[in-house]
C-alpha cells in the first residue's frame, strides 16, 4: 500500500521554466491537498480538491495552478517558476471526516535559480 | 500575526526528560487539533489529534486543549533519542481534516 506518491523528489528549475509536480494516492479519499513548506513558516495550503472536477484556492494560491485529473491524481503546476517558489511541496489526501487524518507523501523538493 | 504559533526552537533535552511542546492560536471557529511529527526529509505523520477541548493519552504522549485559552500542548514522558524530530501543531475549523492551519513547528533533539 504506497498511500500518497509524489513525482519527482527533487527538481532544479531555471526562473520562467514551466514544470507540473505529480501526486497519486490509493487509499480511494475524496480530498487532495497540495502544501508548501518553508523554513520558519511551516505548512501553508496551496490549493484543495474536495473531490473529482472540484478545486479551491488556500492560503498561497498565486504562481500556481492544479488539475484534480481523476480521483487518484492531483497535479500542482508552475506556470512560469520564480525563486520564491523555492521549497518543498507536500501532497495530501483525506476522507474528510472529522475523525480522520491527513495523509502526506514524501515531499518534492523545489529549487528556482 | 499568524494564525497558529509555535515556538520553533530547537529544543534540545537528555533522555528520559519531559518534553512540554505549545502552540497558540486566535481563531475560535478552530474545532479540530493535531499535532504531527515530521522526521527529516520525510512528510508530516499524524501523531495525535483532538476534537475541541480536553486531553488525550496515548503511551508516552498527552496531548492537551484549552479552548478557552487558545492554547494546545503536546507533552512526550520518558523521551527518546528516536523521538528527535520537528513537530508541527495543525488545526481546523471544519470536518475537512486535510484543510490545516500549521504552526511553524518545533525541532526537537533528544540526546542519549
Amino acid at each position: 500500500n504506497a498511500g500518497v506518491t509524489q513525482t519527482p523528489k527533487f527538481q532544479v528549475l531555471k526562473t520562467g521554466q514551466s514544470m507540473t509536480l505529480q501526486c497519486a494516492q490509493d487509499m480511494n479519499h475524496n480530498s487532495m491537498y497540495w502544501y508548501r513548506q518553508d523554513p520558519g513558516m511551516g505548512l501553508r495550503l496551496i490549493y484543495y480538491s474536495a473531490s473529482e472536477g472540484t478545486t479551491d484556492k488556500g492560503e498561497v494560491p498565486n504562481g500556481y495552478n492544479v488539475s484534480r485529473l481523476n480521483k487518484r491524481e492531483f497535479s500542482l503546476r508552475l506556470e512560469s517558476a520564480a525563486p520564491s517558489q523555492t521549497s518543498v511541496y507536500f501532497c495530501a489526501s483525506s476522507e474528510d471526516r472529522g475523525d480522520t487524518e491527513a495523509f502526506f507523501g514524501q515531499g518534492t523538493r523545489l529549487t528556482v535559480v | 500575526q499568524k494564525e497558529v504559533e509555535q515556538d520553533p526552537g530547537p529544543l534540545s533535552v537528555p533522555e528520559g526528560a519531559i518534553v512540554s511542546l505549545n502552540c497558540t492560536y486566535s481563531n475560535s471557529a478552530f474545532q479540530y487539533f493535531m499535532w504531527y511529527r515530521q522526521y527529516s526529509r520525510k512528510g508530516p505523520e499524524l501523531l495525535m489529534y483532538t476534537y475541541s477541548s480536553g486531553n488525550k493519552e496515548d503511551g508516552r504522549f498527552t496531548a492537551q486543549v484549552d479552548k478557552s485559552s487558545k492554547y494546545i500542548s503536546l507533552f512526550i514522558r520518558d523521551s527518546q533519542p528516536s523521538d528527535s524530530a520537528t513537530y508541527l501543531c495543525a488545526m481546523s475549523s471544519s470536518s475537512n481534516t486535510g484543510k490545516l492551519i500549521f504552526g511553524q513547528g518545533t525541532t526537537l533533539q533528544v540526546k542519549p
